[in-house]
């Protein structure tokens, strides 16, 4: 079992959909849970920063992480094609210093 | 501010050669990190700096990976005697201060191996 399982996708809505992003993982340990946006031939950016469970906003991205079930994920309300990319979960212990991601979901959001 | 930055951004290179692959941090960071992406996978870690300590080499897939970083700045990561199956995106980010703090990527240097 991977450290940290994500759906591959790719992932297709129509615009104007809500989309749900997860990711999954096994090591209890982690604290900090972080989103990545990746476009094509791009280095990842960063849309969402969160500190043990709950929720935080910012603006249409919505990031939720419920530890007990050791699951998080990232919600797009009125979605958009230029939210078109892949969207990496990465998450770490912490004290540690190495970064876990998880493979990534292409996300299409059609016109 | 400038962001983190990378050269060259593809590279194309013949089995058994070397390769440097150059990541500029985002002036005052202090923290750099190295990865890989392949096809259809995670950002995989490879190597940590921190200020002036000892990297954590952790994550290095073989001894023909190095890497180096001078002045607590630039780093170079060397590839020796390149394999096929080193052909993947390498990816630099830096961050302020360290582990838990925010990571800003480069772009990435695609790596091809003939």
């Amino acid at each position: 079992q991977k450290e940290v399982e994500q759906d591959p996708g790719p992932l297709s809505v129509p615009e104007g959909a809500i989309v749900s992003l997860n990711c999954t993982y096994s090591n209890s340990a982690f604290q900090y849970f972080m989103w990545y946006r990746q476009y094509s031939r791009k280095g990842p950016e960063l849309l969402m920063y969160t500190y043990s469970s709950g929720n935080k906003e910012d603006g249409r991205f919505t990031a939720q992480v419920d530890k007990s079930s050791k699951y998080i994920s990232l919600f797009i309300r009125d979605s958009q094609p230029s939210d078109s990319a892949t969207y990496l979960c990465a998450m770490s212990t912490n004290y540690g210093q190495n970064f876990v991601f998880g493979p990534g979901t292409r996300l299409s959001v059609l016109p | 501010g400038a962001g983190v930055s990378q050269s060259p951004s593809n590279k194309v290179t013949e089995k058994g050669k070397d390769v440097e692959l150059r990541c500029d941090p985002i002036s005052g960071h202090t923290a750099l990190y190295w990865y890989r992406q392949s096809l259809g996978q995670g950002l995989e870690f490879l190597i940590y700096f921190q200020g002036n300590s000892a990297p954590d080499k952790s994550g290095l897939p073989s001894d023909r990976f190095s890497a180096e970083r001078t002045g607590g700045s630039v780093s170079t990561l060397t590839i020796q005697r390149t394999q096929q199956e080193d052909s993947a995106v390498y990816l630099c980010a830096s961050s302020f201060r360290g582990a838990l703090e925010t990571q800003y990527f480069g772009p990435g240097t695609r790596l091809l191996v003939l």
